[in-house]
């Protein structure tokens, strides 16, 4: 079975433009969780979606947004992006709803804001 | 401010001994516990998990033990392969969110 999938693999934008990730989970899995992960703040979780709807929420900016779609494949989007965004994001999906439970991870999206 | 702490950022242990990994909290209304191990240029990887209702849980070499009252879980792993060698997280939820620990690295020599 395929694992969890991020497009693209790296992304090199500048300061006040917007980007947008994707994330393809693993089959059968509905639910899909994004985090950022930095030296300074290390790994912190973004959004979980379930089912297209927004389940679960960190503690980031209205900037960063996501949605999914019907195959459960969802995208992250940021919008007037800031140097401090530099950073890798994952991309994590599981079978149930929730981020309490096991969560398979992909390999990341790095992101570099100049 | 940081909900979850690993304060040693590295480990070192021999194979075939016994590696604990220990991770502090500050808020007493999380409600599950999780650790995750990671290699270089890889995603996370879920290791074990353990209930706020629970003290204990364990899954092969690995055991993680929750303490409430110190707001203190731990992590051993008995024994210690190399292949153990990696950065693990610990992660709590609570209020719809989860935060993570900044990791700790470990080394298990052959």
């Amino acid at each position: 079975k395929a694992g969890v999938t991020q497009t693209p693999r790296y992304l090199i934008k500048t300061r006040g433009q917007q980007v947008t990730l994707s994330c393809s989970p693993i089959s059968g899995h509905r639910s899909v969780s994004w985090y950022q992960q930095t030296p300074g703040q290390g790994l912190q979780f973004l959004f979980e979606y379930f089912s297209e709807t927004q389940r679960n929420k960190g503690n980031f900016p209205g900037r960063f947004s996501g949605r999914q779609f019907s195959n459960s494949r969802s995208e992250m989007n940021v919008s007037t992006l800031e140097l401090g965004d530099s950073a890798l994001y994952l991309c994590a999906s599981s079978l149930g709803q929730g981020i309490s439970y096991e969560q398979y991870f992909g390999p990341g999206t790095r992101l570099t804001v100049t | 401010d940081q909900q979850v702490k690993q304060n040693s950022p590295s480990l070192s242990v021999q194979e075939g001994r016994i590696s604990i990994l220990n991770c502090d909290y500050t808020n007493s209304m999380f409600d599950y516990f999780l650790w995750y191990k990671k290699y270089p240029a890889e995603g996370p990887t879920f290791l074990i998990s353990i209930s706020s209702i629970k003290d204990k849980n364990e899954d092969g070499r690995f055991t993680v033990f929750l303490n409430k009252s110190a707001k203190h879980l731990s992590l051993h792993i008995v024994p210690s392969q190399p292949g153990d060698s990696a950065v693990y997280f610990c992660a709590a939820t609570g209020a719809n969110n989860l935060f993570f620990g900044t990791g700790t690295r470990l080394t298990v020599i052959p």
